[in-house]
């Protein structure tokens, strides 16, 4: 079984500040993919940027990083230099290697702060 | 950049009445997924298709649902006959591959059942 755990429900940030978004995940499988996605108020989802269990680098993807850290099972996202249009929910998700279904977590509310 | 479309964005439907809500996944992605999100909560995964065939589906994914990719590019969701516990924002996804693949969703059929 594999879970996800989002204990922000809501964060604050300054305008031009970092944000730091938590997950932790659980799961029995040995090679797996952990994944962001941003759900603006419109309410699509878009992909954010994703890491490999294996991957000995942490992925970035312009102002989002993934601080992971495997030995804690932990995939925090980071948004360095916070705008207006960040305001949204983030999700968590991962998959195991040979698995299809994506898992979710609850989310967190990220407004950001003029 | 390719992605993925579903028609129509909003749909309303009367209890017991028959919905099918539409896909156009990335064009050489080959794995294809419905999930839903009732408002305010969690992401749920209802079913993944590959191959033309069912790969994985949900608790969620009963008798009620079903899935058909009548043609090389359109992949349809079923639901024969609505409930108002059905009301939800309807995403389809599609991946390149399974496992560590991101997936890609499209902007969602918000359905209300009445």
């Amino acid at each position: 079984a594999q879970k996800i755990t989002q204990t922000q429900p809501g964060m604050f940030v300054q305008e031009k500040e970092a944000v730091t978004l938590d997950c932790t995940y659980d799961t029995s499988d040995p090679s797996y993919g952990l994944f962001w996605y941003k759900q603006p108020s419109s309410g699509e989802m878009i992909f954010l940027i994703y890491q490999g269990s294996y991957d000995q680098q942490n992925a970035t993807e312009g102002r989002y990083s993934l601080n992971f850290q495997k030995a804690r099972k932990s995939a925090n996202l980071v948004i360095s230099a916070s705008q207006l249009g960040d305001s949204a929910m983030y999700f968590c998700a991962m998959r195991g290697a040979g698995r299809r279904a994506l898992t979710f977590g609850s989310g967190t509310r990220l407004q950001v702060q003029p | 950049e390719p992605e993925v479309t579903q028609t129509p964005s909003h749909q309303v439907t009367q209890m017991g009445q028959e919905v099918i809500l539409r896909c156009v996944p990335i064009s050489n992605h080959l794995y294809f997924y419905w999930y839903r999100q009732i408002l305010g909560q969690k992401v749920e995964f209802l079913v993944s298709f590959y191959n033309n065939e069912i790969s994985e589906k949900s608790e969620i994914f009963d008798d009620q649902f079903s899935v058909e990719r009548p043609d090389g590019s359109n992949f349809t969701l079923k639901i024969r006959s609505t409930k108002l516990e059905d009301s939800a924002m309807y995403f389809c996804a599609s991946s390149e591959g399974q496992g560590l693949s991101p997936l890609h969703f499209g902007n969602g059929t918000r359905l209300t059942v009445t």
